[in-house]
């Protein structure tokens, strides 16, 4: 299996600025998976960008892959008190998928 | 489309007492998943289904966990005799296609099994 690595474990931002979570890994990949988990309850897919792709957008989310570095990040733009939750990246390829400790985000209102 | 059910959704007992969790996934998944989640980690991967059959249990605690799911739908994941360190949440997760390109989980709300 190929568990990511989050950077920061935390973070602490005041509302409607940008948050920017990193994720590290260490061997090929298909695809990479951003999760988000609130405090209680299970993980929920946010986004997939895949091997050939550089950038993808949803929403207020934008994830970047860089192959080369193996690793991607997670901006949020805009944050909201909403956002506050954990966050956990999957590298995938014929793996089982895998999770670190995730990146803790809290936005003060 | 109904999410992946999973109950109870908190669960306490003693050490050495017996409890068992039970997910029914996504209705087509073939692949269900069951992750451990200690408090302040990662889910960690415990066993993985591909309809009936385990794909991977190496990293459950054979002596004391078991899992199997009849049919390939529904799952059941067990814990006999529990430890102070099973207190976790219980993620179940199923998805839709094969291991070798693993696509997005759905996860249910997880169990919450305090051991005192």
């Amino acid at each position: 299996s190929q568990q990511g690595e989050e950077d920061p474990q935390a973070l602490s931002i005041q509302e409607g600025e940008n948050a920017t979570m990193n994720c590290s890994y260490k061997t090929s990949i298909n695809n990479l998976q951003w999760y988000r988990q609130n405090s209680g309850r299970g993980l929920v897919h946010l986004i997939l960008i895949r091997s050939n792709e550089r950038e993808k957008h949803s929403g207020r989310l934008r994830v970047t892959l860089d192959t080369s570095k193996k690793s991607s990040s997670l901006l949020i733009t805009a944050s909201r008190a909403a956002d506050t939750a954990s966050y956990f990246c999957a590298p995938g390829g014929s793996y089982i998928p895998t999770f670190g400790r995730g990146t803790s985000l809290i936005v003060h209102p | 489309e109904a999410g992946v059910a999973q109950s109870p959704r908190y669960k306490i007992i003693e050490k050495r007492q017996s409890v068992a969790f039970w997910c029914n996934p996504i209705s087509g998944h073939a692949t269900l998943y069951w992750y451990q989640q200690i408090l302040g980690q990662g889910p960690k991967l415990l066993i993985q289904f591909q309809n009936n059959g385990v794909v991977d249990d190496s990293q459950l605690p054979k002596d004391r966990f078991s899992a199997e799911r009849l049919k390939g739908v529904d799952s059941t994941l067990k814990i006999q005799p529990a430890k102070l360190e099973d207190s976790a949440v219980y993620l179940c997760a199923s998805s839709g296609v094969d291991r070798g390109d693993n696509e997005k989980l759905f996860f249910g709300s997880g169990t919450q099994l305090s051991v005192l």
